[in-house]
């Protein structure tokens, strides 16, 4: 069975300050492993994915993601957050063995000016 | 804009009735994923179809059910409307079956049992 957990509902940083918003993951086989954003009001958006290869991931609005296999963990990051990342992020798991996709419950971010 | 549309944006409807939400995936993909939000159960999948079958069933009540067509648009019906239906609901669309193809979304039906 395939799960994926996001440990914190929220997280405060302020701005210019770097951001990590967690996410660990249970597959058997090959994870493929995404993230994404959803603003107030609008449906989720595609940030990143890892399916294979570097273990860092780049994404958009200067996001990235960095794959660790020992920890199952898929931590999105941002070296200098802005106001306007202040959103609910979902860390989402699939893998080679599967078309299902898992959602995780969601963190809230908020960065303070 | 993620290519995927969805009607009607907003609906307000009474326990008992039903309603069906249509959704058109973006143009070329094949897949169609059914998600509800609620605000204390985060995003709940629904049913996934793939170029018109059915392919994964997740917490689908009974009284929901859905259906893809040969242009690949999905409706997803809701019957016997309760207060605790009251929710969004994406659609999701994807270039393929296989798990390793991110999803685009729609931008969701707000539902409001009265």
């Amino acid at each position: 069975a395939q799960s994926v957990a996001q440990p914190e509902d929220q997280v405060n940083v302020a701005e210019g300050n770097p951001l990590t918003v967690k996410c660990t993951y249970s597959v058997s086989g090959n994870p493929y492993l995404f993230w994404y954003v959803q603003y107030p009001n609008r449906g989720l958006q595609f940030l990143l994915k890892y399916i294979t290869g570097d273990n860092l991931v780049k994404g958009s609005y200067g996001f990235e993601a960095e794959f660790n296999k020992s920890q199952t963990s898929f931590h999105l990051k941002k070296p200098s957050a802005l106001v306007s990342d202040s959103a609910l992020y979902f860390c989402a798991v699939s893998h080679s063995g599967t078309y299902k996709y898992i959602f995780g419950t969601g963190t809230r971010l908020k960065v303070l000016a | 804009d993620s290519g995927v549309t969805q009607t009607p944006k907003h609906l307000i409807t009474a326990t008992g009735q039903r309603v069906t939400l249509r959704c058109s995936p973006r143009s070329g993909d094949l897949s169609v994923y059914w998600y509800q939000q609620s605000l204390d159960q985060g995003l709940q999948f629904l049913i996934q179809y793939y170029n018109g079958e059915e392919r994964a069933k997740g917490n689908i009540l009974e009284r929901f059910s859905a259906q893809q067509f040969p242009d690949l648009h999905s409706e997803l019906n809701l019957s016997s409307l309760e207060l605790g239906d009251s929710a969004l609901y994406f659609c999701a669309s994807s270039a393929d079956l296989a798990g390793g193809y991110e999803q685009y979304f729609g931008p969701g039906t707000r539902l409001t049992v009265t």
